[in-house]
């Protein structure tokens, strides 16, 4: 069946580094992919998504290329604030019966 | 609108008992999902339903779990008899399908179930 792997967290890092979170995935046919963040005490909110292969979801200064070849969808932005403090999500949309799995999150602490 | 409303927020419960859980869906949408969330398993998807009707269930964990949705504003979760192991946070969320390819959801804020 389908599945998502992200790199396990903790991830700690100052304010202004750069960040990546690094997410794969297995899935019969052509996924789309999403990046959720859940703030503390609060549900998810879509982040970002690519529908099709080398699409570039970005939203908030993050991004994610669709990369069929290496199955990947990593996330990236280039100077991170104390407020990206959250957990991340990676996650596939099977299009043939509309479900979303998930990874396990990865939990992203900003230290100022 | 006011997003996805889920109640309660926090419950706390006795072994053995009955416990239900409350959705309320955006208005229009037309799938819903529950969705439970615990540190060892990640966030696991329960059971999903589109126009009230249940249309995967296969991550309901055992007969101790039932899900209902009425009607198109509201879902019931519910664990009944309730186990210590039943602990985590259980999230409904909501889509419509006049969304594009790359489908969205909607997320509540969660119920957080204790079980002790």
């Amino acid at each position: 069946g389908d599945s998502v792997t992200q790199m396990e967290g903790p991830v700690t890092l100052s304010e202004e580094a750069f960040l990546t979170i690094n997410c794969t995935y297995t899935a019969t046919g052509y996924p789309s992919l999403f990046w959720y963040v859940q703030y503390p005490g609060e549900g998810l909110q879509l982040l970002l998504k690519a529908t099709k292969a080398d699409d570039k979801g970005s939203n908030k200064g993050f991004e994610a290329t669709y990369r069929k070849e290496t199955t990947s969808f990593h996330l990236e932005k280039g100077s991170v604030q104390v407020s990206d403090s959250a957990v991340y999500f990676c996650a596939l949309s099977d299009r043939s019966n509309y479900k979303l799995t998930f990874g396990k999150g990865t939990l992203l602490t900003v230290n100022p | 609108d006011a997003g996805v409303i889920q109640s309660p927020r926090h419950e706390v419960t006795e072994m053995g008992q009955e416990v239900t859980l409350r959705c309320k869906p955006i208005s229009g949408h037309d799938y819903l999902f529950w969705y439970r969330q615990t540190m060892m398993r990640g966030l696991e998807l329960l059971i999903y339903f589109n126009n009230n009707v249940p249309i995967d269930d296969s991550g309901m964990p055992e007969d101790r779990f039932s899900a209902k949705m009425p009607n198109a504003s509201f879902s019931t979760l519910k664990i009944q008899p309730s186990e210590p192991r039943d602990s985590a946070v259980y999230f409904c969320a909501s889509s419509g399908t006049t969304l594009s390819r790359g489908e969205k959801l909607f997320f509540g804020s969660g119920t957080q179930l204790s079980v002790l």
